[in-house]
């Protein structure tokens, strides 16, 4: 099936810093781009999702300013943390979707984040 | 809103075991319904899926059917394997196309031992 790339892995980072995950389609071109997060034992929580070359749409209670998307091109997108702080330390996944709907939905392996 | 709720694991099961994961939800509408698998280091799979009720999906000796009038979609195999180890998560989507957006469960952990 198709891959969906994250980078980092796994990132620490200190208080205050910004942290910027990538997340790449590479094998197919994604019509949109979703970006998750996962607390120990829960689901995945809806962050956002974004079309290229427009803005993000933010599930309500996600802080747009604190998490910024971009989605440049039809096979990358990025998610900033910024000025980090330890309450954002998660398991963060993006996930990437072709034209034909949730059949054509590939997930990332995730980056895990720690905030010191 | 949309919610799922899967049994809580891990689910600890001896190879050839029968295996059932209960997964029910609540929706609005008439929701496609999935069972994602996640293997350790990788990201989640489609594992199956089902769009209309008594549908039953399958792949890789996993079964799910949707039942509609138990608003339940349990992922069952006869015999699983050491292999099968992962973390399932049961998901719903309650619009098509580009539009839609999953919901998932809290995922439940099966472990396989020899």
């Amino acid at each position: 099936g198709a891959v969906v790339s994250q980078h980092p892995s796994w990132v620490i980072c200190k208080s205050g810093t910004s942290v910027k995950i990538e997340c790449r389609s590479l094998d197919f071109q994604a019509t949109t781009m979703f970006w998750y997060r996962q607390f120990p034992k829960q689901s995945l929580m809806l962050m956002a999702t974004s079309n290229e070359g427009s803005k993000a749409t933010y599930e309500q209670g996600v802080e747009k300013d604190k998490f910024l998307i971009n989605h440049a091109s039809l096979t990358l997108s990025t998610l900033t943390v910024t000025s980090a702080h330890p309450e954002d330390s998660s398991f963060y996944i993006c996930s990437a979707r072709g034209d034909r709907g949730p059949e054509t939905q590939y997930f990332g392996p995730g980056t895990r984040l720690l905030v010191l | 809103g949309n919610s799922v709720t899967q049994m809580e694991g891990p689910v600890t099961l001896s190879e050839e075991a029968f295996l059932t994961i209960n997964c029910t939800y609540t929706a609005t509408g008439y929701p496609s319904l999935f069972w994602y698998v996640q293997y350790p280091g990788e990201g989640l799979q489609l594992l199956l899926k089902a769009t209309k009720a008594d549908d039953k999906g399958s792949n890789k000796g996993f079964e799910a059917t949707y039942r509609k009038e138990t608003t339940s979609f349990h992922l069952e195999k006869g015999s699983v394997q050491v292999s099968d180890s992962a973390v399932y998560f049961c998901a719903l989507t309650s619009n098509t196309g580009t539009a839609s957006k999953l919901t998932f469960g809290t995922g439940t952990r099966l472990q396989v031992t020899l």
